[in-house]
């Protein structure tokens, strides 16, 4: 079965620009969390949508939103970008939160922000 | 405060030799702990998991134990390979109304030849 699917994989944005990320889940998955990783740091939390309802969400500038449509794809949006939102972006899709299930990453998209 | 802790930071090892890596967490109530496996630019893989009543858990060269009185869990690499250079995630899970995860910040283990 497919994988979770990131677009784009790669991104280059200016400074003050705004920016959508997009992540389908596998078929049937209902969670999907968004994480931010930049160079030499941990995966940073950002939000998790569960059946179109965010229902948790890191400490991260309102800069950062996302929502999720009731196929469960989901997006990501960065608005005003910073130099310091260069990263990369990862989205993970679970049947129902990690649980006993897990989670299961897409490749991620690389944003450069210059 | 729930924290997930890893050490070492980082590694460099022979081919063929065995390591050990360490995570310490704090984190309650505990659900369950997961080592992920992360290749440079791409998203982490699941290697194991482990719940409260398991002590140890194998996926090929990869073994997992767990002790949950001291939160303490450490992932032991058999045999390694060139293929094992990568970041190790460890992501421990609080019980809550909805899924509460703590990651690691990891530890990068780069295997020579």
């Amino acid at each position: 079965k497919a994988g979770v699917t990131q677009t784009p994989r790669y991104l280059i944005k200016t400074r003050g620009q705004q920016v959508t990320l997009s992540c389908s889940p596998i078929s049937g998955h209902r969670s999907v969390s968004w994480y931010q990783q930049t160079p030499g740091q941990g995966l940073q939390f950002l939000f998790e949508y569960f059946s179109e309802t965010q229902r948790n969400k890191g400490n991260f500038p309102g800069r950062f939103s996302g929502r999720q449509f009731s196929n469960s794809r989901s997006e990501m949006n960065v608005s005003t970008l910073e130099l310091g939102d260069s990263a990369l972006y990862l989205c993970a899709s679970s049947l129902a939160g990690q649980g006993n299930y897990g989670y299961t990453f897409g490749s991620g998209t690389r944003l450069t922000v210059v | 405060k729930n924290q997930v802790e890893q050490s070492p930071q980082s590694l460099i090892i022979l081919e063929g030799k065995n390591c050990t890596l360490q995570c310490n967490y704090t984190v309650s109530p505990f659900s369950n702990l997961r080592w992920y496996k992360q290749d440079t630019g791409r998203g982490p893989v699941s290697l194991t998991i482990m719940t409260f009543s398991e002590n140890t858990k194998s996926n090929g060269r990869y073994t997992a134990t767990l002790d949950a009185d001291t939160k303490q869990s450490s992932l032991h690499i058999t045999a390694s390979q060139l293929s094992d250079s990568a970041s190790y995630i460890c992501v421990v899970s609080a019980e809550t109304s909805y899924d509460k995860v703590i990651f690691g910040p990891g530890t990068s283990l780069s295997v020579i030849p």
